[in-house]
């Protein structure tokens, strides 16, 4: 079945960039998408791209998507202390069931 | 407010005990799903429902039921929880199409003892 993984941690400075990286198994995946958790609360979705994409730019986030190693990173140019949170990296195959994969989640800390 | 609500938010109860976690949204999306999130493992699908009376198994649907008789409600029942549920259950709507965004409640943090 289908398969997605992160790491489970990553701590950086206020000010620099972070990167959180996933990669996935199923090659018919169509949608890649990014959540965020904050503490406390239910996810929300940050950013998402399609599959025959390989970057997409939103503010501080790039999103790169490389589809021949299936591998997915969300990059967050100056990072704060409110990215503090658990990203999660989902993906979709095409069909007509809207099935998402989830991968582990990456809890990103934010040192001031 | 487009939401999707939860309740409880928190459950403590002993092992056998039947239990509903209700879920409610109130975006008319035709999608409901319903997950379990334990460390290490991420979110995994437990049911999903397409449309009224349409609900079908996800990944890990053992000790689970659910029911979608009205479109905003999608109830999860455990009929005889067992510690190993013990877990934060996430339901998530959705208006299906190309993007397919999912919409979550706040959560239900659940300990079976």
């Amino acid at each position: 079945g289908e398969d997605v993984e992160q790491s489970l941690f990553l701590s950086v400075r206020e000010g620099d960039s972070s990167v959180i990286n996933c990669t996935y198994t199923d090659s018919s995946s169509t949608y890649l998408y990014w959540y965020k958790q904050e503490p406390g609360a239910g996810l929300q979705l940050l950013t998402y791209i399609f599959s025959n994409m390989d970057m997409k730019q939103d503010q501080r986030l790039t999103v790169l998507l490389n589809k021949k190693d299936k591998h997915l990173s969300l990059r967050i140019a100056d990072t704060q202390t409110g990215d503090s949170a658990i990203y999660f990296c989902a993906e979709r195959a095409s069909g007509g069931y809207q099935k998402v994969t989830f991968g582990t989640g990456t809890k990103l800390q934010v040192i001031p | 407010e487009a939401q999707v609500t939860q309740n409880p938010r928190y459950l403590i109860t002993v092992t056998g005990k039947k239990l509903t976690v209700t879920c409610s949204q109130n975006m008319n999306h035709e999608y409901m799903s319903w997950y379990r999130q334990d460390p290490g493992l991420g979110l995994r699908q437990i049911y999903y429902s397409m449309n009224v009376e349409v609900t079908d198994k996800g990944d890990v649907p053992e000790g689970y039921k659910v029911s979608r008789k009205e479109k905003r409600n999608f109830p999860l029942i455990l009929e005889s929880p067992s510690p190993n549920q013990t877990s934060l259950y996430f339901c998530a709507s959705s208006l299906g199409g190309r993007i397919y965004e999912q919409y979550f409640g706040p959560g239900t943090r659940l300990t079976v003892t």
